[in-house]
């Protein structure tokens, strides 16, 4: 199975930039995606394919990378943003990161 | 607009059996491949299984396989998951998910709102 692994946590500013990481255990090219999970709500996609924005996603949010290592950037950060940001490869069936928790500093 | 609408969720007895459904409205449900993902509580999400845009072929991680069994009937616009032998460990929020073709570099771009299934005696 592939493993995806990302920091569980992330404090930032209002009007600041985040930055979120996903690193593969093996490559998936760009079989990545990133999702965000507000509490008691389903996931939403955000990013497909490491970099293309999902339908209707707001352009501060951006995704780069490929290979096995990847980055999740929301600039500027808005108080709406504030949730679970996952990533989730499907190059070898589908598995997800572990979750970062973006919190306000 | 895309509606994804899960149902059948509650509490059952391990190694007892439940079937999930998830109602699908809004877009041409025989044109994509659609998914489950579980979320245990407090946990991350896990993909549990896919299916086919004809539902000839099924896919499955090794933590479920031979235990779910996931359906379709394109007639009714409906996604279904039947769940045996299940464990404690299956205790988890279940989503339905929308996608196009297995692998490759689409996500799952519609969820629907979850359906709670606890096992416990």
């Amino acid at each position: 199975d592939i493993v995806l692994t990302q920091s569980p946590a992330l404090a930032v500013s209002l009007g600041q930039r985040a930055t979120i990481s996903c690193r593969a255990s093996e490559s998936v090219r760009s079989s990545m995606h990133w999702y965000q999970q507000k509490s008691g709500q389903q996931p939403k996609l955000l990013i497909y394919g490491a970099s293309n924005l999902a339908s209707g996603v707001p352009a501060r949010f951006s995704g780069s990378g490929s290979g096995t290592d990847f980055t999740f950037t929301i600039d500027p950060v808005e108080a709406d943003d504030i949730a679970t940001y996952y990533c989730q490869q499907s190059r070898n069936d589908y598995t997800f990161g572990a979750g970062t928790k973006l919190e306000l500093k | 607009e895309v509606q994804l609408v899960e149902s059948g969720g509650g509490l059952v007895q391990p190694g007892r059996s439940l079937k999930l459904s998830c109602a699908a409205s809004g877009f041409t449900f025989s044109n994509y491949y659609m998914a489950w993902v579980r979320q245990a509580p407090k946990k991350g999400l896990e993909w549990v299984a896919t299916i086919s845009t004809s539902g000839s072929r099924t896919y499955y991680p090794d933590s479920v396989k031979g235990r779910f069994t996931i359906s379709r009937d394109n007639a009714k616009s409906s996604l279904y998951l039947q769940m045996n032998s299940l464990k404690s460990e299956d205790t988890a929020t279940y989503y339905c998910a929308r996608h196009e073709g297995y692998g490759g570099y689409s996500g799952f771009d519609y969820w629907g709102q979850g359906v709670m299934v606890t096992v416990s005696s």
